[in-house]
């Protein structure tokens, strides 16, 4: 199985500021990788696909960069609905590890 | 509107088996895929396995390998996770999830864009 692993685990920021969030692949995975935002008690929301593709509704603060092994999640001015935890998931036809999360909380 | 509709709740004891369901509706049932995702109290969204609804075919992660199987209902647009030998480590909320296909000239791209509401087991002797 392919894993994830995700940087930091936890990570403190006050409202306003940037946030980036990594994602490492154990092989290459292309853009095969998906953001998700999860609050407590509450399914995950998709944010980004295909590695840099924003859903559709979802705010131009937050954007994905990346292919291959090493991925990025950046929220570019931290709003207080933002925190949250944030997965990353490699998806392909047969398979959809996910990392092991960051959780964002407010300074 | 497109909806996922999960089981209720069960408590189960270690070595049961429980058999979680998941109804679609709203969306040609046989053109998604489906993952069951799992998380533990206080942890992080661990992948199981997909279902593929249109053959049956399946996949699961090696962890579960042994011990899930995923079936579906193609009259009653259905999805079941069953999870056996069940230990107390199993003690988490179970969700099942669509899978979303975009494709371009090149590949396909996954992401899941609905969940169920999830159903919780516990195991507890």
């Amino acid at each position: 199985d392919i894993q994830l692993t995700q940087s930091p685990s936890f990570l403190s920021a006050s409202v306003g500021d940037r946030v980036t969030i990594t994602c490492r692949a154990s092989q290459g995975i292309s853009s095969y990788l998906a953001w998700y935002q999860q609050k407590p008690g509450k399914a995950p929301k998709l944010l980004i696909y295909a590695a840099s593709t924003l859903q559709s509704g979802v705010p131009s603060r937050f954007s994905g960069s990346g292919s291959g092994t090493e991925f990025t999640l950046t929220i570019t001015s931290l709003q207080p609905e933002d925190f949250a935890t944030y997965y990353c998931q490699q998806l392909n036809s047969y398979s959809g590890t996910f990392g092991g999360g960051t959780k964002v909380e407010i300074k | 509107q497109v909806q996922l509709v999960q089981s209720g709740a069960e408590v189960k004891k270690p070595g049961a088996s429980v058999k979680v369901s998941c109804k679609a509706s709203g969306y040609t049932f046989t053109s998604y895929y489906m993952h069951w995702v799992r998380q533990a109290p206080g942890q992080g969204l661990e992948w199981m396995g997909i279902i593929i609804p249109s053959g049956g075919r399946t996949s699961y992660a090696q962890k579960f390998q042994d011990r899930v199987t995923m079936t579906r209902d193609t009259s009653t647009s259905t999805v079941y996770m069953e999870l056996s030998s069940l230990r107390s480590e199993d003690t988490a909320v179970y969700y099942c999830a669509r899978v979303r296909t975009v494709s371009t000239s090149a590949t396909k791209y996954y992401y899941v864009d609905v969940w169920g509401k999830g159903t919780t087991v516990t195991v507890s002797s």
